[in-house]
């Protein structure tokens, strides 16, 4: 199985901070990776697919980068809707799909 | 509106079955859309549980190891439903469930899904005696 390791696991940020988190994966993925956000009681919602390409609907602020391993997801100028819990994923092999453990965003 | 609701949940004891249903509506179904099933624990982190693959690629599934054997993923094109069928049910098994879609594809170096981008709103499963 492909291992996805995210950190840190979680971290503390002010509004308007810019932020990144950073997912590894434990063999090359190319670029079958995805980000998503979930905020408390509500399901996930995709924000980057394919490293680096934004999802429709999903404000410019959030973008994404890497290959192969390793991988990063930046949210610049933080907005207060930001605060929540952000997962990668590996679509590069569905035997099986993995996520990371998730990066919770946390108001400083 | 694009949508997936999922139904069926509800409290079980162990060693017994349930089925969840997942309801599509405002997309096609069956050709293109690999139909996902991934659950959270309570205060953990997402499982992804299986999928079956788009009508176009047959429909045919594969699974997480933890649920192998013990749970079956089905699709009804004709109704744009999708089932996940939850056999031998174990109290680690207790979680939120979820439905998911993603575009899938093969090309010269195999299959793939993009990523997941529309969700249910989850359905609560609680195995317990």
């Amino acid at each position: 199985d492909i291992q996805m390791t995210q950190s840190p696991s979680s971290l503390s940020a002010s509004v308007g901070d810019r932020v990144t988190i950073t997912c590894r994966a434990s063999q090359s993925i190319s670029n079958y990776l995805n980000w998503y956000q979930q905020k408390p009681g509500k399901a996930p919602e995709l924000l980057i697919y394919a490293a680096s390409s934004l999802q429709s609907g999903v404000p410019s602020r959030f973008s994404g980068s890497g290959s192969v391993t390793d991988f990063t997801l930046t949210v610049s100028n933080l907005q207060p809707e930001d605060f929540a819990t952000y997962y990668c994923q590996q679509t590069y092999s569905s035997r099986p799909i993995t996520f990371g453990q998730g990066t919770r965003v946390e108001i400083k | 509106e694009v949508q997936l609701v999922e139904s069926g949940g509800g409290l079980v004891q162990p060693g017994r079955s349930l089925r969840l249903s997942c309801t599509a509506s405002g997309f096609t179904f069956g050709d293109y859309y690999a139909m996902n099933w991934v659950r959270q624990a309570p205060g953990k982190g997402l499982e992804w549980v299986g999928f079956s693959r788009s009508k176009v690629y047959g429909g045919t599934t594969e699974y997480a190891a933890s649920v192998k054997g013990r749970f079956t993923i089905s699709r009804d094109d004709s109704k744009s439903i999708a089932y996940l069928q939850m056999n031998s049910l174990k109290t680690e098994d207790t979680a939120v469930y979820y439905c998911t879609r993603a575009r899938d594809y093969y090309d010269s170096s195999g299959y793939y899904l993009d990523g997941f981008d529309i969700w249910g709103q989850g359905t609560m499963v609680t195995v317990s005696s």
